[in-house]
């Protein structure tokens, strides 16, 4: 079956840095991967999706890359602030629209 | 903003009664699911629609079960509780079609627990 990876520890970062996630799948190969954020509480917002033939794909400070042959994608956060705190999800799009999710990273942002 | 609805967003319930926990979109997606996620752990899909009088289940087993009469209604339903059956479940929609592939709007979740 497929299974994601995603960092299970948390990631603390200083304001103002760039916060990279890591999503890494095997047993399958997806045309598209999305990524998701959840706050506490809550259920998840999507943010990005990028497909199999686009290698980044970015909206306003988030910047996503998807590379089929290492099958990873990375997800950054550039100059990153205090609300950017959440858990970052990663998502693989199969058999239509049925998503296969990752457990999460969680991102806290330290002013 | 998303327009999914779940109510209620919080629910303490003894071992043994039924519950439904209702879900409703306004943005006329023809796609609805049900996930269930344990703090710190990944979503699991336990039902999906893919529209009036469509259910599947997902990944997940689950005992609930699901029913799609109108578009905009997608209720869970809990015969029996149990105090396994604790957790929080994730009701979401999408758009039938490719153009979106996938991206799915979530409603906020219902804490269930089971005493």
């Amino acid at each position: 079956s497929q299974k994601i990876e995603q960092n299970s520890e948390a990631l603390n970062i200083q304001e103002g840095k760039t916060a990279t996630l890591t999503c890494n799948y095997t047993n399958y190969s997806p045309a598209y991967l999305q990524w998701y954020r959840q706050d506490p509480g809550r259920g998840p917002v999507f943010l990005l999706l990028i497909r199999e033939n686009e290698k980044e794909k970015r909206k306003e400070r988030l910047k996503v890359t998807f590379d089929t042959t290492l099958k990873q994608s990375l997800f950054h956060i550039t100059a990153s602030q205090p609300a950017d705190s959440a858990t970052y999800l990663c998502a693989l799009v199969r058999d239509g629209n049925k998503l296969v999710f990752g457990a999460g990273t969680i991102l806290r942002v330290k002013s | 903003e998303a327009d999914i609805y779940q109510t209620p967003r919080y629910l303490v319930i003894g071992t043994g009664k039924k519950i439904t926990l209702e879900c409703s979109q306004t943005m006329g997606h023809d796609k609805m699911y049900w996930y269930q996620q344990d703090p710190g752990m990944e979503l699991h899909l336990i039902h999906y629609s893919y529209g009036v009088n469509s259910t599947e289940k997902g990944d997940l087993s689950s005992e609930s079960t699901v029913s799609r009469i109108r578009t905009e209604h997608f209720p869970l339903t809990l015969e029996s509780a149990r105090p396994s059956h604790t957790s929080q479940y994730l009701c979401a929609s999408s758009e039938l079609g490719d153009l979106k592939a996938g991206e799915q709007y979530f409603g906020p979740g219902t804490r269930l627990t089971v005493t």
